[in-house]
C-alpha cells in the first residue's frame, strides 16, 4: 500500500533563516506531488505541484521554492524565512492526471517563524 | 475558475442527529469530487471519493451524493457522535490540465455528548 511521509511535524524558525521540508511517498511510482499551505483561519493554498522529476509548477509567487530530486521525494525550501511564511504545510500525492484514486495528504508540518 | 462553497460554515449539534453538509461548485466539468476530514492541527483524511460517472458513495455512517449537472454534492452523516467533530472539506477536481482539486473552506462540526 502507498504511504506518504512528511517531516518534521513542528518547526520554529527565526526570521531570515533557511527552510527545508521534506515529503516522500512509498509504494508507488511517478506520483503527482503537491505542496499546500494552510494559514490560520484561511483555506488551503496550492504552492507547487510536480508531475515528474525536475518538473515543478509554481502557483503562487512568493518566498518559497520546491524541488523534486527523486521520483518520490518533494522538498519545499526557502533561503530566508519571513514572518508571513508561518502556517501549516501539507504535502499530497495523486496517482495520475485524472484522479483515479483522488488525493492523499501527509500529516503536515506546523511552521512558526519568530 | 472553479469556485467551491460549503454551507453551513459551522454546525453544532447534540449527539445522535443525522447531519447534512452541503457543497456547491461552479464548473460541472469535473473528474471527481472528494470529501475530506481535518482534525485540529492535523492533516486531511480522505473520507469518500466520487467519480464523475457516479451518483453516490457510502462508507459506514457516511454517504456522499453528487449531482454534477447542478454543481452540488452532499455529505450525510448518520447518528452523529462526538468523535465526528472536525472540519469537513469538499474538493471537486476540474477537467483539463493537471489533476488539481479546488478546496472549499470547510464546515466546522461540533457534536456534543
Amino acid at each position: 500500500s502507498q504511504t506518504i511521509h512528511q517531516w518534521p511535524a513542528t518547526l520554529v524558525q527565526p526570521v531570515g533563516s533557511p527552510l527545508s521540508l521534506e515529503c516522500t511517498v512509498e509504494g508507488t511510482s511517478n506520483p503527482n506531488l503537491y505542496w499546500y499551505r494552510q494559514a490560520a483561519g484561511r483555506g488551503l493554498q496550492l504552492l507547487f505541484y510536480s508531475v515528474g522529476i525536475g518538473q515543478i509548477s509554481s502557483e503562487v509567487p512568493q518566498n518559497l521554492s520546491a524541488s523534486r530530486p527523486q521520483d518520490r521525494q518533494f522538498i519545499l525550501s526557502s533561503k530566508k524565512l519571513l514572518l508571513s511564511d508561518s502556517g501549516f504545510y501539507l504535502c499530497a500525492w495523486s496517482l495520475d492526471d485524472v484522479g483515479s484514486y483522488g488525493y492523499t495528504f501527509g500529516s503536515g508540518t506546523r511552521l512558526t517563524v519568530v | 475558475k472553479q469556485e467551491v462553497t460549503q454551507i453551513p460554515a459551522a454546525l453544532s449539534v447534540p449527539e445522535g442527529e443525522n447531519l447534512v453538509l452541503n457543497c456547491s461548485f461552479t464548473d460541472s466539468a469535473i473528474y471527481n469530487l472528494q470529501w475530506f476530514r481535518q482534525d485540529p492541527g492535523k492533516g486531511l483524511t480522505s473520507l469518500l471519493l466520487i467519480q464523475s460517472s457516479q451518483r453516490e458513495q457510502t462508507s459506514g455512517r457516511l454517504n456522499a451524493s453528487l449531482d454534477k449537472s447542478s454543481g452540488r454534492s452532499t455529505l450525510y452523516i448518520a447518528a452523529s457522535q462526538p468523535g465526528d467533530s472536525a472540519t469537513y472539506l469538499c474538493a471537486p477536481a476540474t477537467t483539463g490540465g493537471s489533476y488539481i482539486p479546488t478546496f472549499g473552506r470547510g464546515t466546522s462540526l461540533i457534536v456534543h455528548p
